[in-house]
């Protein structure tokens, strides 16, 4: 699975938006871009995902540029409770009964603040 | 939906012994669960795959005689540490699939595990 980079750590202003880059410059067609979150001393828990197109739910929005080399995610509005580490992975999806294996990197904390 | 749980959540346990450690998919049918392990202050790594009714897949590096997984039922998957020592003193998270037309993994809360 391709490789990707995100910036150690990033502070926001309670309130604000939170955008979170990821670089992903060997990623391939068959790969999807996930992020999830893990808040101190607990499992990590799945934000979204997408291949191509912009995505949006509940709890964020994903923003992958036109080249798929890198992806932004977006939390609109932040809270204290968003305080995490955030992990971009790149997985290839196989289907069926089969699975993409997630590789963890070292994330970026993320330090909402009041 | 789609919420995985651990057991326990918790456990100290002396050198030499063996501890399990389940994990359930509460409201869905996992037919792949996988278990990871986190040392203090570093990312999560994948240790095995399992498959329900057929033998876990275990990630280079890892001693499966050591870390014996069983996925007996499409809602749970055991790790047992067997003769554990304090080196394996880490914190352990299952996560599983939710179906079969997505790759999207849910994770369990973790089980802190303390070997004395």
């Amino acid at each position: 699975d391709a490789k990707t980079t995100q910036p150690p750590s990033m502070d926001c202003a309670e309130g604000r938006a939170a955008n979170l880059p990821c670089n992903h410059s060997t990623i391939s067609g068959n790969e999807y871009v996930y992020w999830y979150r893990q808040i101190h001393s607990q499992g990590p828990q799945y934000i979204i995902h997408g291949l191509k197109n912009n995505e949006t739910n509940e709890m964020a929005s994903l923003i992958i540029t036109e080249d798929r080399k890198s992806s932004t995610l977006i939390l609109p509005h932040a809270t204290l409770r968003d305080t995490a580490v955030y992990y971009c992975i790149v997985s290839r999806y196989a289907g069926g009964t089969s699975y993409g294996k997630l590789t963890f990197g070292q994330g970026t904390i993320l330090t909402v603040h009041p | 939906g789609a919420v995985v749980s651990q057991h326990p959540s918790r456990v100290i346990c002396k050198s030499g012994t063996s501890v399990k450690i389940e994990c359930r998919s509460l409201d869905f049918q996992a037919t792949t669960m996988f278990w990871y392990r986190q040392f203090p202050k570093q990312s999560l790594m994948l240790m095995a795959t399992s498959n329900e009714g057929s033998k876990a897949t275990y990630e280079q590096g890892v001693e499966k005689d050591k870390f014996l997984i069983n996925h007996a039922s499409l809602t749970l998957s055991t790790l047992t540490v067997t003769s554990a020592h304090p080196e394996d003193s880490s914190f352990y998270i299952c996560s599983a699939i939710a179906g079969l037309s997505t790759d999207t993994q849910y994770f369990g809360p973790g089980t802190r595990l303390t070997v004395l």
